[in-house]
């Protein structure tokens, strides 16, 4: 596997349910990101990790929370969702958070039903 | 007003058309500007990264900017098929940063 990979690529989930979705980078970066886009709308930037440490959270709900294990794993822990929840989750990575050039996984297709 | 402001599209051009696509922004403090290129069922991959004002050249690809218009462009010459994909225009006033401000991006179809 290259580059970013995320798991996985389609889900769908009722309100209550808890799921979870992964992203996976081998590239050797140091900063990892998550990103909402919906559609008509900008990417919206939600959690960054700095060396497994979470260095933004941009005023994201708290039913969905992050985690980052090692500089190479980051999840997105599910719950309680909303159907205006529905969009394509994008994980990325840098080189570091100061770096401008992100790679961005396929993203995880998410409909809350 | 929104910061970023991109036309939707979709904007459908033949094969070998000189492609023009915009951004307008509100914000005078953006120096950086970015291009992404999204195919469908992929993540945003970065096309152009630029400085300032002016131009910068890759390949078919040129990037444009106007910061007294507040204005990008991105021109693709000898547009293929294989160009067609949504672009997204990215934008922040700092360098050394990961806050970019994103347009919500331009589906662009070149027809063969």
């Amino acid at each position: 596997e290259t580059g970013v990979t995320q798991t996985p690529r389609h889900l769908v989930m009722g309100m209550t349910n808890k799921k979870s979705l992964k992203c996976e980078q081998h590239l050797g970066h140091n900063a990892m990101y998550w990103y909402k886009q919906s559609a008509k709308k900008p990417l919206e930037l939600m959690f960054v990790y700095n060396f497994k440490e979470q260095t933004e959270n941009n005023s994201v709900p708290s039913r969905f929370s992050p985690e980052c294990p090692n500089s190479s794993h980051l999840f997105l822990h599910l719950h309680t969702l909303q159907p205006e929840d529905s969009a394509l989750y994008l994980c990325a990575s840098s080189q570091g958070v100061s770096s401008y050039e992100q790679y961005f996984g396929p993203g995880t297709r998410l409909t809350v039903t | 007003q929104k910061e970023v402001e991109q036309d939707p599209g979709p904007l459908s051009v033949p094969e070998g058309a000189i492609v023009s696509l915009n951004c307008t922004y509100s914000n005078s403090a953006f120096q950086y500007f970015m291009w992404y290129r999204q195919y469908s069922r992929k993540g945003p991959e970065l096309l152009m990264y630029t400085y300032s004002s002016g131009n910068k050249e890759d390949g078919r690809f040129t990037a444009q900017v106007d910061k007294s218009s507040k204005y990008i462009s991105l021109f693709i010459r000898d547009s293929q098929p294989s160009d067609s994909a949504t672009y997204l225009c990215a934008m922040s006033a700092r360098s050394g940063t990961y806050k970019y401000i994103f347009g919500t991006g331009t589906r662009l179809k070149v027809l063969a």
